[in-house]
């Protein structure tokens, strides 16, 4: 059984950094091709993709987002955590962790997290 | 980034109704084109994958064609548990990028 849950801070004040971590369970990064990302949707509002790492270390950025974002993974713990940087009132959203399903160069989400919200405010 | 654009923004249904959504994507993305379904508080859920594609497990009600830039999503004879917000995704290159969403209301 597959499972993604995600943990971090609810609530965090305008310019700070936010770290979330997600652990994993029932598959690994050892495993050709495997990866984990971020996605978060603001409240009443559609998904946007943030990032994602793959088994190699490949790392991929949302390019408007880049230069906030670092993603990171821990492969003996099963573990990703993303950073984002000089946190702003927009960016208050749900954030999920999720395991992408590639096949033929193209990539959906088949395992969701069941998701965190995260209010930046003073 | 490929813009994708859902339309209608919303529609109202019945219980048996056909409902037919569509996705049109700002360059084409070939059979690159996934569905997603989501319901309050919870996360989405991967209805078709590659256009066409049924993921496991999901009803055969549910269907998804297309290619290229136009890609459409029919939900025949839909059923109280359809009720939800409707996601389109091009997947064929980075970054990931996401429709506006289609919300399956009850008439």
């Amino acid at each position: 059984q597959i499972t993604l849950k995600e943990s971090g801070p609810t609530l965090v004040k305008p310019t700070q950094t936010l770290t979330l971590t997600c652990i994993f369970s029932g598959f690994s990064f050892n495993i050709n091709g495997m990866g984990v990302g971020w996605i978060r949707q603001p409240p009443g509002k559609a998904l946007e993709w943030l990032a994602l790492v793959y088994w190699d270390d490949d790392k991929r950025y949302s390019p408007s987002l880049k230069s906030r974002l670092t993603i990171a993974k821990d492969t003996s713990k099963n573990q990703v955590v993303l950073t984002m940087t000089n946190m702003d009132p927009v960016d208050t959203a749900t954030y999920y962790c999720a395991r992408p399903y590639c096949r033929s160069g193209s990539c959906y989400v088949d395992y969701w997290g069941q998701g965190t919200l995260v209010t930046v405010s003073s | 980034d490929i813009q994708m654009t859902q339309s209608p923004s919303s529609v109202s249904a019945s219980v048996g109704d056909r409902v037919t959504i569509t996705c049109r994507a700002s360059q084409g993305v070939s059979s690159g084109l996934g569905w997603y379904q989501q319901k309050p508080g919870k996360a989405p859920k991967l209805l078709i994958y590659a256009a066409s594609n049924l993921q496991s497990g999901v009803p055969s009600r549910f269907s998804g064609s297309g290619s290229g830039t136009d890609f459409t999503l029919t939900i025949s004879n839909l059923q109280p548990e359809d009720f939800a917000i409707y996601y389109c995704q091009q997947a064929k290159s980075f970054p990931l990028t996401f429709g506006g969403g289609t919300k399956v209301e009850i008439k």
